[in-house]
């Protein structure tokens, strides 16, 4: 069984500021690790996953998330946040890279950029 | 087009009637899967198909939901006597998959938001 825990519904931060989202996984094999973001009345984004090639994944829109075997965490973040990064984040995991099954998600992380 | 694409964007339906949504994948994807998004969570896996045939329909709530790919292109998910606990967003993905790419993403559609009164 597969689990994915997004710590923080809402996270708030300044623009310009870095922004760390965080997400732990629970998986009985090694894991592909996934973020989608979603947009006001809007279906998933792919903004980056995991694969096992590399351990610092680079994504879409100057995104990055980790892979932490150890603390079993895949956390995202961006070094300057911009206004338009605001909206609802997914980690998600699943035991294949997304192709061959279902992925298991999170409960989502609000971003919200203040001005 | 060359995404995901669902129809209706929303639909709003007495408890009891049934409903009927659609979903067109991206041309050429083998991968369909169907998800249920509850307002202000996560979306939840439903199903998936490989082409025509249903590898896996264990996150359907009831067998009051059913969903077809006939063809393995365009896929219908059906939700008969709705009941106010079905309103959610349904989601649709594709991926193409294949035995040597089988890590290719999943792709969304913008969903169905689906109001049962």
């Amino acid at each position: 069984a597969q689990s994915v825990t997004q710590l923080g519904s809402h996270v708030s931060v300044s623009e310009g500021a870095l922004v760390l989202l965080r997400c732990n996984y629970s998986s009985s094999v090694p894991p592909y690790l996934f973020w989608y973001v979603q947009y006001p009345n809007q279906g998933l984004q792919l903004l980056l996953k995991y694969t096992s090639a590399a351990t610092l994944v680079k994504g879409i829109n100057g995104f990055e998330a980790e892979f932490k075997k150890s603390e079993t965490s895949f956390h995202l973040t961006k070094p300057s946040a911009h206004m338009s990064d605001a909206a609802e984040y997914f980690c998600a995991v699943s035991l294949s890279g997304g192709g061959a099954d279902g992925l298991t998600f999170g409960k989502g992380t609000h971003l919200i950029i203040q001005p | 087009g060359a995404g995901v694409s669902q129809s209706p964007r929303y639909k709003v339906a007495k408890r009891g009637q049934d409903v009927a949504l659609r979903c067109d994948p991206i041309s050429g994807h083998v991968s369909l899967f169907w998800y249920q998004q509850a307002l202000g969570q996560g979306p939840e896996f439903l199903t998936y198909f490989q082409n025509e045939a249903q590898l896996d329909k264990s996150g359907l709530p009831s067998d009051r939901f059913f969903a077809e790919r006939p063809e393995g292109s365009v896929s219908t998910l059906k939700i008969q006597r709705t009941q106010q606990e079905d309103s959610a967003v349904y989601l649709c993905a594709s991926s193409l998959e294949t035995g040597e790419m089988s890590n290719q993403p999943q792709h969304f559609g913008d969903g169905t938001r689906l109001s049962i009164l």
